[in-house]
This record gives structure tokens, sequence and C-alpha cells, in this order.
């Protein structure tokens, strides 16, 4: 199975801030790649599919970038709104499609 | 409006069983692939089964054996029976709607609690 991790598990930032978040699989997983934000006590949303298309609606302060093994997420312009958990998913060919751990983001 | 409802969560036994459903509305249904994803309490999310558009069905190996996932197109819902059930199914369970073509999850429900314990 392909496994993900994420980096950092927590990070802690200014509103107006440049946030970056990185996605690595153990192999190549080509652009299959999805980031999620999770507001405590609510679902996931989907913010970027396919490592770098932007979900309809989302602000484009939202992006990704990457292919292969390491993937990277990036918040331009970190809002208070954008305090939340942070996951990367692939899903690459065949099931199971994996979760990274998480990060979780919060305001200085 | 695309909405996605989960219902049949509970408190039940180790050992025991539950059925939980998926109820979809504003979409056709039987043209997505359909997902159930799990989260415990305080931990990350986790992929637990899928069922594609021709009902080929998949799961993770933690519930493979003892969770069935099925779709009755009819009443455009989404079915997780759940047997011989583990405190470790201890979840909020969503399911989510594939964007298409493998991509990401574009609709989730709200999700339903299942505990298990006696």
């Amino acid at each position: 199975d392909i496994q993900m991790t994420q980096s950092p598990s927590s990070l802690s930032a200014s509103v107006g801030d440049r946030v970056t978040i990185t996605c690595q699989a153990n192999q190549d997983i080509s652009n299959y790649l999805n980031w999620y934000q999770q507001k405590p006590g609510k679902a996931p949303k989907l913010l970027i599919y396919d490592a770098f298309n932007l979900e309809t609606g989302v602000p484009s302060r939202f992006s990704g970038s990457g292919s292969g093994t390491d993937f990277t997420f990036t918040i331009s312009n970190l809002q208070p709104e954008d305090i939340a958990t942070y996951y990367c998913q692939q899903y690459d060919n065949l099931p199971p499609f994996t979760f990274g751990p998480g990060t979780k983001v919060d305001i200085k | 409006e695309v909405q996605l409802v989960e219902s049949g969560g509970g408190l039940v036994q180790p050992g025991g069983s539950l059925r939980l459903s998926c109820s979809a509305s504003g979409f056709t249904f039987s043209s997505y692939d359909i997902h159930w994803v799990r989260q415990a309490t305080g931990k990350g999310l986790e992929w637990v089964s899928t069922i594609g558009t021709a009902g080929d069905t998949y799961y993770s190996a933690s519930v493979k054996g003892r969770f069935t996932i099925s779709r009755e197109k009819a009443k455009n819902s989404l079915y997780l029976q759940m047997n011989n059930l583990r405190a470790g199914d201890t979840a909020v369970y969503y399911c989510a709607r594939e964007l298409g073509a493998g991509g990401g999850y574009d609709y989730w429900g709200q999700g339903t609690l299942v505990t298990v314990s006696s």
C-alpha cells in the first residue's frame, strides 16, 4: 500500500502569512493527489484535486503543486477562517486511497 | 443541490452489527463512485470502502471480510453493512461522492457516529 506523510504536523502563523504544507508518497503517484480542509466538527472539504486543480468556489489563495512523490500545498495569504486541519490524499490506481496524517493550522 | 445524508449510527456491543445508510439527492446517483471514510475522535481520516458505478467494490484491509458496501439505485441510497464490530471501528462515518476520473471527494455527508463498546 502507498503510505503518505505530511509535514509539519502543526503550525502557527500570522494573518497574511504564506503557509506551506508538504506531503510525500512512498512511491510515484503521478499527480493523483487531493487536498482537503477540515474544521472541527465538520466534514472535510475538497480544496485541490489532481495535485494543482482548484475545486470550484475555493479561494485562489489556496494552491497545490508537485508530482511523483513530493507535493506542496500553499495558503498565500492566511486568513482567520483558514484555521483547520489539512489532509492530503492519494488515489493512484487501486485502493486503498490513503490520507496523510494531517496538518493543523493555527493563528499566531 | 447535491446532498448526502448518513444515518444508522449508534452504540453497539463488540461483535455486533450495524447498517449505515447514505441517502443521496441532487445528482444522478448511479453515475458516481461513492466512498465511505471514517474518523475516530481526535484522529485523522481513514478511507474505508468504495463502490463504483459498475458495482465494483473495494475495502480497506482493516474492514475486509466484515463490512459490505452496496447501493440501491432506485432509492438513491448507499449502505455499509458492518458485522463483527470492534472497538477500533468506533468513529464518525462519512459517505462522500467522488468527483470523477479518480478525483477527490467533492461532496460529503455530515457523518454518523458509530460507537462500539460494552
